[in-house]
């Protein structure tokens, strides 16, 4: 069985500040993993997808690593803005042709302006 | 451009009753999944639909419910006899696989059922 751990729970920095957010996944078996946004009450927004085969993807200031072999996963973000507070959740899909998708209970971020 | 869209936002039921959502993916898209996500949990896999054909289903999805999608466009989850256990946030998501493609899913905006 999947399990998808991630650390911190919560996060709180000033804005400018360059932070890191961690992910954890239990079978190294994966398809693909994918890093969303949440804003409270809402839906989850697609930030960044690496496939099994990637060890990193980048979008304007987010920068995702994956490391399939120990299990692990980083989003970086870098001069942190107020508008990224949000809950950041990793969500890892095994190979084998499933479309289960596992997710952590996600990184609750919090920029002060 | 349309994302997936979810109806009702919010749904207030008492213990007992039954309820259905609706979910309209995006144009196109092939592929659509169910999740519940609970107060300060991740989603959690409910089900997934390719075109019309329902391909995987959770050990969470109990017996009280089920899920549809007749014409492969849009999808109904119904859950019957509710129970408080049941509130939580209902998310849609839908993607468009091809071989060439990341099969990136797109969520919608959620129905949250409370359950009194």
């Amino acid at each position: 069985k999947q399990e998808v751990t991630q650390i911190p729970a919560a996060l709180s920095v000033p804005e400018g500040e360059n932070l890191v957010l961690n992910c954890s996944f239990t079978d190294s078996a994966i398809y693909n993993l994918q890093w969303f946004r949440q804003d409270p009450g809402k839906g989850l927004t697609s930030l960044l997808l690496i496939q099994s085969s990637q060890r990193e993807q980048t979008s304007g200031r987010l920068n995702a690593s994956l490391d399939k072999s120990s299990g692990r996963s980083t989003l970086y973000i870098a001069a942190s803005q107020p508008g990224d507070s949000a809950t950041y959740l990793c969500a890892v899909r095994l190979s084998g042709g499933y479309q289960k998708v596992t997710f952590g209970i996600g990184t609750k971020l919090q920029v002060i302006p | 451009d349309t994302g997936v869209s979810q109806n009702p936002r919010h749904k207030i039921t008492k213990r007992g009753q039954n309820v259905t959502f609706r979910c309209d993916p995006i144009s196109e898209h092939n592929r659509l999944y169910w999740y519940r996500q609970t107060l300060g949990q991740g989603p959690e896999f409910l089900t997934y639909f390719q075109n019309e054909a329902q391909l995987e289903k959770s050990r969470l999805l109990s017996d009280r419910f089920s899920a549809e999608r007749p014409k492969g466009s849009f999808s109904t989850l119904e859950i019957q006899r509710t129970e408080q256990g049941d509130s939580a946030m209902y998310l849609c998501a839908s993607s468009r696989y091809r071989l060439t493609s990341t099969d990136t899913q797109y969520f919608g905006p959620g129905t949250r059922l409370t359950v009194l």
